[in-house]
């Protein structure tokens, strides 16, 4: 397709299960972005990629989290033991090589709630 | 550190009438500013942007914004809403400098058109 798709687009998961989100970027986007938006709050950044490098994960809000994009291309977000409060949407996005200006492109997201 | 602030949640407004969605930030160093929004069930999409030059930026569908540096300000405006533009409006910052890619956001602000 022409947008960013993110799989599951739900996903309910009982505590302490595990849970992996895809993203499939743009085509020839090299940037890609995860966000976590919890209900009624702005996006809150999780981490970035450039291409298969992990260049900021300072967002990823416990060792519970991992993110990966082995081939710089679909990356996944696992997260291990999930807990009530990781309840949230889940955004992907990506960007075009070098864009400064911040045009990010993003998917409808991934919602899990944990029960 | 960064920080935006929406000062509106919640905007109720009637159909051809003007709207003023507002946006304050707080950084010590230089920034591009940015609105986003986000149609029921879509994801997140560009508006407009305020990289540099011309204070006045316009953006998609008649909306545009206004940077105001001494007030440290980007409020969104358009002067005639259509029911379509019922949506989340969200504010955005980066650091106009330097490698750091990662959007700061506001809460959003939840924009209902009525007819």
């Amino acid at each position: 397709g022409a947008g960013v798709s993110q799989s599951p687009r739900y996903k309910v998961a009982k505590r302490g299960q595990d849970v992996a989100l895809r993203c499939d970027p743009i085509s020839g986007h090299v940037s890609l972005f995860w966000y976590q938006q919890a209900l009624g709050q702005g996006p809150e950044f999780l981490t970035y990629f450039q291409n298969e490098a992990q260049l900021d994960k300072s967002g990823l809000p416990s060792d519970r989290f991992f993110a990966e994009r082995p081939e710089g291309s679909v990356s996944t977000l696992k997260i291990q033991r999930t807990q009530q409060e990781d309840s949230a949407v889940y955004l992907c996005a990506s960007s075009l090589a070098g864009a400064t200006t911040g045009e990010l492109f993003f998917g409808e997201g991934s919602r899990l709630t944990v029960l | 550190a960064q920080s935006v602030t929406q000062l509106d949640s919640q905007v109720p407004v009637f159909e051809e009438a003007p709207v003023e969605l507002r946006c304050n930030y707080s950084s010590s160093v230089s920034v591009y500013l940015f609105w986003y929004v986000q149609y029921p069930n879509q994801g997140l999409q560009l508006l407009l942007k305020y990289l540099s030059g011309s204070t006045l930026v316009k953006g998609i569908n008649g909306f545009e914004a206004e940077f105001n540096k001494s007030q440290t300000s980007f409020h969104l405006r358009k002067p005639s809403v259509h029911i379509s533009d019922t949506a989340e409006y969200f504010c955005a910052v980066r650091l106009a400098a330097g490698n750091n890619r990662k959007l700061i956001w506001g809460l959003g602000t939840s924009l209902a058109v009525n007819p």
